[in-house]
């Protein structure tokens, strides 16, 4: 069990320029969480998948975000043309079904120029 | 919706003093209750979790948190506090009979700071 690795820990880019974050669970957890966490306050969900299937998103996830876990593995996130208020930490994390307690990956920093 | 405010952003305690971080959710029917520790640029990790049972649940670190249902409270406390103790930490809750209802709600958090 290596916990919940995720990459990139930072990313700086340009403003409506497109980037992707990968996660990889911990390996034998079916279920598969994003969040995201601006400056001072808390995580606040964006999308959870149980195995493939994308079961929930937030309506915070405009239609410039989108996030896959094929073959219910790792998930990529990726926004499209970013924004300065896309700027935050984006938290993945990962958890066995009906298993209460997730285990939190290191995050992904985003830096919107 | 579930609601969870924490009433303190910031609490400044002095090394090996008692703390308590306040934490209500609001919710009519039984819920599940976390505590999460963030360090500096770090994901979170679970401090404790009330599902059932006892309504005193103690964590990693020395902490415990005690749920009471008519308060709709869940405090989180330590005896005494270190230096390595200062942290961000959130309180969290998940209502497990909302169907799909998979995802943590979060509080804004609490800077917990400990001085020599």
């Amino acid at each position: 069990d290596t916990g919940v690795s995720q990459n990139p820990r930072h990313k700086i880019t340009k403003r409506g320029q497109n980037v992707t974050f990968r996660c990889d669970p911990i390996s034998e957890h079916n279920r598969l969480y994003w969040y995201r966490q601006t400056l001072g306050q808390g995580p606040e969900f964006l999308t959870y998948f149980q195995n493939e299937a994308q079961l929930e998103k937030s309506r915070l996830l405009s239609d410039r975000f989108s996030a896959e876990r094929p073959k219910g593995s790792f998930s990529t996130l990726e926004i499209q043309r970013t924004e300065q208020g896309d700027s935050a930490m984006y938290l993945c994390a990962s958890s066995f079904k009906n298993i209460y307690g997730y285990t939190f990956g290191s995050g992904t920093r985003l830096t919107v120029v | 919706a579930q609601s969870v405010t924490q009433l303190d952003s910031q609490v400044p305690v002095f090394e090996e003093a008692p703390v308590e971080l306040r934490c209500n959710y609001s919710s009519s029917v039984s819920v599940y209750l976390f505590w999460y520790v963030q360090y500096p640029n770090q994901g979170l990790q679970l401090l404790l979790k009330y599902l059932s049972g006892s309504t005193l649940v103690k964590g990693i670190n020395g902490f415990e948190a005690e749920f009471n249902k008519s308060q709709t409270s869940f405090h989180l406390r330590k005896p005494s506090v270190h230096i390595s103790d200062t942290a961000e930490y959130f309180c969290a809750v998940i209502n497990p009979l909302i169907q799909g209802a998979q995802k943590l709600v979060f509080g804004q958090g609490t800077r917990l700071t400990i001085n020599p």
